[in-house]
């Protein structure tokens, strides 16, 4: 089945650590995109990427990194320097071209940083 | 911040017509609705998207004004499993793929 995983489903890490969150997709599609969703909240924007080897930040990138090496991966990494990690982390992806550029979600990571 | 503005909450009766509005009065021509649905702890789905004109998928139906400032989401036959929070998002075609995700509407339907 065509799909995006995400994994894991639920993280946990000490503060000060570093930590990489996977996002695979097999839809064939160019671009990804990671969001940040706090309790009650719309999803923002932390970093999306249109192309293999090229990225750009969103609207809250400040404490995270991203790489883009393969078309399928987009793997975020929450580093020590994001003040308040803990949150719920959703990655997508869609296409780049036509009329109609739905996103499609992953099940998302729960992050809990204590 | 979202260009959109919708009623934090909602309940309809299962088996009856869910009717959830939007409005978006600074939307400029260029820009598309979008809605999406998020069940609890899940990752977003995508609905349906309109232009100007009224669209209907196997989900639900999406009706524009004419002067296209707000639209209206229709779930025709709601079920339980239709609980859940709904996003209206407006974007540009030409924009860099941003959507701009306001709070939604969370819909219970109740049995």
């Amino acid at each position: 089945d065509g799909g995006i995983t995400q994994s894991p489903k639920y993280l946990f890490r000490k503060e000060g650590q570093n930590v990489t969150l996977s996002c695979e997709q097999n839809l064939n599609h160019d671009a990804m995109y990671w969001y940040r969703q706090d309790p009650g909240q719309g999803l923002r924007l932390i970093y999306y990427s249109q192309i293999v080897n090229d990225f750009q930040k969103g609207d809250i990138a400040e404490g995270y990194s991203v790489s883009r090496e393969k078309k399928e991966s987009f793997p975020l990494t929450v580093t020590s320097a994001q003040k308040n990690p803990t949150a719920f982390y959703l990655c997508a992806s869609s296409i780049l071209y036509g009329n109609s550029y739905e996103q499609y979600f992953g099940p998302g990571t729960r992050l809990t940083v204590t | 911040d979202a260009k959109t503005t919708q009623p934090p909450s909602m309940d309809c009766a299962e088996g009856r017509a869910a009717n959830l509005p939007c409005n978006h009065s600074t939307i400029s021509g260029n820009e598309y609705v979008y809605w999406y649905r998020q069940i609890h702890s899940q990752g977003p789905q995508y609905i349906i998207h309109g232009l100007k004109n009224n669209e209907t998928n196997e989900m639900a139906s999406l009706i524009i004004t004419e002067d296209r400032k707000s639209s209206t989401l229709i779930l025709p036959h709601a079920t339980l499993r239709d609980t859940a929070v709904y996003y209206c998002i407006v974007r540009a075609m030409d924009s860099n793929y941003q959507l701009i995700w306001g709070a939604g509407t969370k819909l219970i339907i109740k049995p």
